[in-house]
């Protein structure tokens, strides 16, 4: 089946740096998303890309969606302590309606 | 922005018995919602998609008789741990889904404890 990679698996910076994260798939995506989840809570959606290529921004969030439609980054500049947290990308195979195919996450620390 | 509730958020239950979790679209109509369940330190792996009015379509490897999905109006859909077993403990998740544009929104997730 369709499976998600995310590097780095955890990382611990800096209050005030920039962050850089990829997810890779070894299918195709029509579209990808990238998701934060606070601990016990439910994952919210940061970015959402469609289109192969495309470069969008959310604030201090940057994602965009590789090429190939194989990978994805999320650069988070000037970081802050309520940045904390896992961040997941996912990927759904043809259109917006389809399920959502999570990676295993990466767990972000923030030292201020 | 669209909002999904679950309750309970959290429930601890013995073993052997069932346990319902509700997912709630609460400003907008979802024809379909979606059930993850995530154990600690992982990712959410989808368990079934749930289509109003008809029968839930189940990811490979989840029991349906053990997860029974009812998903009876636009706005609700309901899972049932059925005979709970301590292994059953984990963070369900739903979410449900707009039309038109076709977001996803989740729930805040329900933490189930079988002892």
């Amino acid at each position: 089946g369709q499976q998600l990679n995310q590097s780095p698996q955890s990382m611990f910076i800096q209050e005030g740096e920039d962050v850089s994260m990829n997810c890779t798939s070894s299918s195709i995506f029509n579209t990808w998303l990238w998701y934060k989840q606070d601990p016990g809570e439910g994952p919210v959606l940061l970015i959402a890309l469609y289109k192969a290529g495309e470069l969008t921004s959310n604030g201090r969030l940057t994602a965009q969606f590789g090429i190939t439609r194989k990978d994805s980054f999320l650069n988070i500049s000037a970081s802050i302590p309520s940045d904390v947290g896992i961040y997941f990308c996912a990927g759904q195979l043809f259109t917006s309606y389809d399920k959502v195919i999570f990676g295993p996450g990466t767990s972000l620390s923030v030292i201020p | 922005g669209a909002v999904v509730s679950q309750h309970p958020s959290w429930v601890i239950c013995k073993s052997g018995t069932s346990v319902k979790i509700e997912c709630r679209s609460l400003d907008f109509q979802a024809t379909t919602m979606f059930w993850y369940r995530q154990f600690p330190k992982q990712s959410l792996m989808l368990m079934a998609t749930s289509n109003e009015g008809s029968k839930a379509t189940y990811e490979q490897g989840v029991e349906k008789d053990k997860f029974l999905i009812n998903h009876a109006s636009l706005t609700l859909s309901t899972l049932t741990v059925t005979s709970a077993h301590p292994e059953d403990s984990s963070f369900y998740i739903c979410s449900a889904l707009t039309s038109g544009v076709g977001t996803q929104y989740f729930g805040p997730g329900t933490r189930l404890t079988v002892l």
